[in-house]
């Protein structure tokens, strides 16, 4: 909820283009995590990020705790990337479980 | 490749009725975790378990209980269904060291009427 914020809500984007997805935060974390729920509803685990940035692929993403952001970079979206982007960070109780954000749904279009 | 099996996919209870949702991992995770998907929400915390015999009551606990019997199997409870836990629900296993990355299930979709 308010503790991990994502924007923008939703995002139209035309196959080719670049775009960027962040999430700030208001609770203390060392670490985060993005994933992808696909249209059929299965969660993929993208990046685990302490400070820093981390590349794979067509996606880049960038953790700044000291300003307590991430941001998430799609470079020359592909029609398979359409779906709903979260992104997470460790809940300040034990077990380390994930506050995660509303998510970010991506539409990619021809 | 991380393994997170739910049983079941979908199901169909009546208010009022026992509902059990069964989670099993062979990733050898010690951490295992329930969380429930609704619109505008995104996933919220339920039950969490650090290892065999541990529950721990996550951000909506409330109308739920967790069962934690081996390190494989991580079961959601809903003794008495009422027709607001109508929602989707994922497990997921983490590693407790170093990296937890999170490894989610496929999700069950519970209806409540």
């Amino acid at each position: 909820g308010d503790q991990v914020k994502q924007s923008p809500s939703a995002l139209s984007l035309q196959e080719g283009t670049n775009s960027a997805l962040r999430c700030n935060f208001s609770i203390a974390t060392t670490t985060v995590q993005w994933f992808l729920q696909n249209p059929r509803g299965s969660l993929m685990n993208l990046f685990y990020l302490v400070p820093g940035t981390k590349e794979n692929g067509r996606l880049k993403s960038t953790f700044n705790s000291k300003e307590s952001y991430s941001t998430l970079h799609i470079r020359d979206a592909q029609l398979e990337d359409s779906g709903t982007y979260f992104c997470a960070a460790e809940a300040p109780q034990g077990g380390r479980a994930l506050i995660f954000g509303t998510g970010t749904t991506v539409s990619v279009s021809p | 490749e991380a393994a997170v099996t739910q049983s079941p996919r979908n199901k169909v209870a009546v208010t009022g009725g026992k509902v059990t949702l069964s989670c099993n991992q062979t990733n050898n995770h010690n951490n295992m975790y329930w969380y429930r998907q609704d619109t505008g929400h995104g996933l919220r915390l339920i039950h969490y378990s650090y290892g065999a015999g541990s529950t721990e009551k996550g951000d909506i606990p409330d109308g739920y209980k967790a069962s934690r019997p081996s390190q494989e199997n991580f079961s959601l409870i809903l003794e008495l269904a009422t027709p607001s836990q109508t929602s989707v629900y994922f497990c997921a296993s983490g590693e407790s060291q170093s990296q937890n990355t999170l490894y989610f299930g496929a999700g069950t979709r519970l209806s409540v009427l």
